[in-house]
């Protein structure tokens, strides 16, 4: 049972448009999201991030864009950039141990390439 | 000096053989992670240890052998492996919190 999905494993975009990338999740007891970029031979690095309690985070071209009704979130990256091709994870935690924290326990989605091209 | 690093990048081994991959980290955390990502599928978690105590073991099957012997090192001893063991193994660490990680670059495992 998958509880975090990326419904597709490809996007190819042009360079200075918009990315959009999806992501789906089942477990109503998420209340952390987060992105992570992977380039090829490198391991995944942490991009954006948001809380339950918003429904949309931006930093600089990136922003995060969350609908917990529809248990879905979204990526957007404006204006993409060639440099952004990359695999995009989406992933999600709920709170457990003592005080209600995650301890890093991210349970992660199939990721998607990403392909900007010039 | 990179914040998670892991050795070595590439390894090839028998199914008999035993191995160990290593991971250090540099960041001051207290909470370490491994994750494996075969080909098309999400990273699946499989151990986590804070404080050097391992507090989730994600049904890994016992031919996976982690060890922490501080906050810093992180080791996962390979012996008798099957071909489908085969790929890239991400160790990660965090503060306690928990809530972004911190990966290091993976090593890429194959078995023959």
């Amino acid at each position: 049972d998958q509880q975090v999905k990326q419904n597709s494993p490809s996007l190819s975009v042009q360079e200075g448009r918009i990315s959009i990338l999806n992501c789906d999740y089942t477990n109503s007891m998420f209340d952390y999201f987060l992105w992570y970029k992977k380039y090829p031979a490198e391991g995944p690095t942490f991009l954006i991030s948001i809380s339950s309690i918003k429904d949309k985070n931006e930093d600089g071209r990136f922003t995060v864009f969350l609908n917990k009704s529809a248990k879905h979130l979204s990526l957007h990256i404006v204006p993409s950039q060639p440099g952004d091709s990359a695999v995009y994870f989406c992933a999600a935690s709920a709170p457990v141990g003592a005080g209600g924290t995650s301890y890093g326990k991210l349970t992660f989605g199939q990721g998607t390439i990403l392909t900007v091209h010039p | 000096e990179t914040g998670v690093t892991q050795t070595p990048r590439h390894l090839v081994m028998g199914m008999t053989n035993k191995k160990s991959l290593k991971c250090e980290q540099h960041l001051g955390h207290n909470a370490m992670y491994w994750y494996k990502q075969s080909a098309k599928k999400p990273l699946e978690l499989m151990f986590v240890y804070n404080f050097k105590e391992q507090t989730e073991n994600n049904s890994v099957p016992s031919r996976f052998s982690p060890e922490c012997p501080n906050s810093s090192h992180l080791f996962l001893h390979l012996h008798t492996l099957q071909p489908e063991d085969s790929a890239l193994y991400l160790c990660a660490s965090s503060t306690l919190a928990g809530e972004e990680l911190f990966f290091g670059e993976g090593s890429r495992l194959t078995v023959l």
